[in-house]
């Protein structure tokens, strides 16, 4: 069956690290990859989709990887500050299907 | 969230009565999903709608149905509310299935009693 995990459920790193997320995924053939942000008591946002047959995508501070040989997507926040502390949610497409299936998230807590 | 809203906020219920969430959009997305989060589960999908009376189960359907009889609104009902549905529900919507990312909601805490 299909199975996505994302790496340990809580990570904390040092103001101005460099926070990296990983997302695995089994039995698998995603169309794109999508990450979404969540605060609590909210529902997630949207932050980057990228596609099978792109390697990378940025956005400001926000990098993701997509290896689909490896099966697994790295979300980098460069720089990361306290204001980035949240759960960070990866999802899956398997493009017919025309929805989304998503890991259990990681807790982020970027510490002054 | 802008062009989404959710109702009610919370709602607590006593087991075995019949509940209906609601979920209104004002973006005219043609596709509405119902999920529900709980602790080590994560997100999983109820039944999502792509079109006005055109809806199909989820992962997690049992116990749940819904209707879509406007572009607007999807409903979600539970027939009989039972504990194990003591959950936050999200909706979410979105223009094209997916590729440009999901607009959630703020989300439902229902308890069951």
């Amino acid at each position: 069956s299909q199975k996505i995990e994302q790496n340990s459920e809580a990570l904390n790193i040092q103001e101005g690290k460099t926070a990296t997320l990983t997302c695995n995924y089994t039995n698998y053939s995603p169309a794109y990859l999508q990450w979404y942000r969540q605060d609590p008591g909210r529902g997630p946002v949207f932050l980057l989709l990228i596609r099978e047959n792109e390697k990378e995508k940025r956005k400001e501070r926000l990098k993701v990887t997509f290896d689909t040989t490896l099966k697994q997507s790295l979300f980098h926040i460069t720089a990361s500050q306290p204001a980035d502390s949240a759960t960070y949610l990866c999802a899956l497409d398997s493009g017919s299907a025309r929805q989304l299936t998503f890991g259990s998230g990681t807790q982020l807590t970027v510490l002054p | 969230d802008a062009g989404i809203t959710q109702s009610p906020r919370h709602k607590v219920t006593e087991t075995g009565t019949p509940v209906t969430l609601r979920c209104h959009q004002t973006e005219n997305h043609r596709y509405m999903y119902w999920y529900r989060q709980d602790p080590g589960h994560g997100l999983r999908l109820i039944h999502y709608s792509y079109g006005v009376k055109d809806t199909d189960k989820g992962e997690v359907s049992d116990g749940y149905s819904v209707s879509r009889s406007k572009t607007e609104d999807f409903l979600l009902t539970l027939e009989s509310a039972t504990s194990s549905q003591t959950s936050v529900y999200f909706c979410a919507i979105s223009e094209t299935g997916g590729a440009y990312g999901y607009t959630f909601g703020s989300g439902t805490r229902l308890t069951v009693v």
